[in-house]
């Protein structure tokens, strides 16, 4: 079975762009989850998504957000980059919401 | 709230030596425990995880074992290797709540 992939592995922005990262779970998992990784918060928790709907939100403002379609495929935007948002995006898909996580490769996303 | 925490890094052996990371928890309730390693350049990948008090999560020659009493899920190895160099963060989750994550440790081991 394929795992997590998440496309593009990296990314360039300026500031002011937005971006949308992708995530396609493995076969027959429903639920998606998406994680900032940064060397000075660490691993923090964005969203969860399940059968199409937030079903958990973490401390982000409103500039990214996400979606989830009838596949399960993922993905999240993030608009009016900021510098800060250069960061490891990691994108999780277990079959329900109490099931392990399994997560992707990661998008690195660098905002210049 | 709930919260994790583990040791510094990073963390120095020569092959063969013995591995502890430890990890410390705050949670109410009776959270779920794992460990997950990530190698440079990857994403995380699940290493072992323990689901109530006692029990013992191993894979690869990794073990940790949920204290409930001293709130703890020490991560422990007998015998490392060169390809075990990555970094290694504890976890918790409530039910089906998000997982948080301890800031990780970093784990060198040479020649």
């Amino acid at each position: 079975k394929a795992g997590v992939t998440q496309t593009p592995r990296y990314l360039i922005k300026t500031r002011g762009q937005q971006v949308t990262l992708s995530c396609s779970p493995i076969s027959g998992h429903r639920s998606v989850s998406w994680y900032q990784q940064t060397p000075g918060q660490g691993l923090q928790f964005l969203f969860e998504y399940f059968s199409e709907t937030q079903r958990n939100k973490g401390n982000f403002p409103g500039r990214f957000s996400g979606r989830q379609f009838s596949n399960s495929r993922s993905e999240m935007n993030v608009s009016t980059l900021e510098l800060g948002d250069s960061a490891l995006y990691l994108c999780a898909s277990s079959e329900d919401p109490k099931n392990i996580q399994y997560f992707g490769a990661g998008t690195r996303l660098s905002v210049l | 709230g709930n919260s994790v925490t583990q040791m510094e890094g990073p963390v120095t052996l020569s092959e063969e030596a013995f591995l502890t990371i430890n990890c410390t928890y705050t949670a109410t309730g009776y959270p779920s425990l794992f460990w997950y390693v990530q190698y440079p350049g990857e994403g995380l990948q699940l290493l072992l995880k323990a689901t109530k008090a006692d029990d013992k999560g191993s894979n690869k020659g990794f073990e940790a074992t949920y204290r409930k009493e001293t709130t703890s899920f020490h991560l422990e190895k007998g015998s490392v290797q060169v390809s075990d160099s990555a970094v290694y963060f504890c976890a918790l989750r409530r039910g089906t709540d998000k997982l948080i994550f301890g800031t990780g440790t970093r784990l060198q081991v040479f020649p």
